[in-house]
């Protein structure tokens, strides 16, 4: 099993809808949790960065924690064209957690 | 505050040729990570760079080889170039070791022919 799975989208909303987007792990030992996101033919962008379970919002992003069901959630309020991008969720892994591991991410496209 | 930057952008190689890739981490940040990401992948952990020593490996064979410098600089070098090297080399630069929040480079893009 791998170690993080995300929604393979690619997924297309209407411009101002809500956007849920989902990853689920396999090691219960992982302490915090990121989204990136990444544009096409750039760097990935740190996005949300959580250490514990529940909820933290950020603007139009919340990002949600759920450790016993293993499961990771970014949601975006009010969708907008510029959120169009690639949606990753890396896990830390590796003997100091400093290696990440991504998935392939999920593409958003939020049309006009 | 400047961020993490990368060069060259583009460049084109022939298999069996070598390529060194250059990135200035972030003021301040003393820990440098280097990513590969095929086209419509993920990136892939390569090595991490602490304080001018290797500080952990990803499952990249011995041709991929790193450097750090004192001014917390790296570099990236791959010997004899195979076509599936081909890929965007993302750098990533963190304030220590042991935080997974890392800044990203806009990536060197090497396409091997």
């Amino acid at each position: 099993q791998k170690e993080v799975e995300q929604d393979p989208g690619p997924l297309s909303v209407p411009e101002g809808a809500i956007v849920s987007l989902n990853c689920t792990y396999s090691n219960s030992a992982f302490q915090y949790f990121m989204w990136y996101r990444q544009y096409s033919r750039k760097g990935p962008e740190l996005l949300m960065y959580t250490y514990s379970s529940g909820n933290k919002e950020d603007g139009r992003f919340t990002a949600q924690v759920d450790k016993s069901s293993k499961y990771i959630s970014l949601f975006i309020r009010d969708s907008q064209p510029s959120d169009s991008a690639t949606y990753l969720c890396p896990l830390p892994s590796g003997a100091g957690s400093y290696q990440l591991t991504f998935g392939k991410g999920t593409k958003l496209s939020v049309i006009p | 505050e400047t961020g993490v930057t990368q060069s060259p952008t583009h460049l084109i190689k022939t298999r069996g040729q070598q390529v060194t890739l250059r990135c200035s981490s972030q003021s301040g940040h003393n820990t440098v990570s280097w990513y590969q990401q095929a086209l419509g992948q993920g990136p892939q952990f390569i090595f991490q760079y602490y304080r001018e020593e290797e500080n952990g490996r990803g499952n990249f064979p011995p041709r991929f080889s790193g450097l750090q410098f004192p001014n917390y600089s790296s570099e990236l070098n791959v010997n004899a170039l195979e076509l599936d090297d081909s890929a965007l080399y993302l750098c990533a630069s963190s304030p220590d070791r042991d935080i997974g929040e890392l800044f990203f480079g806009e990536g060197s893009r090497l396409t091997v022919l």
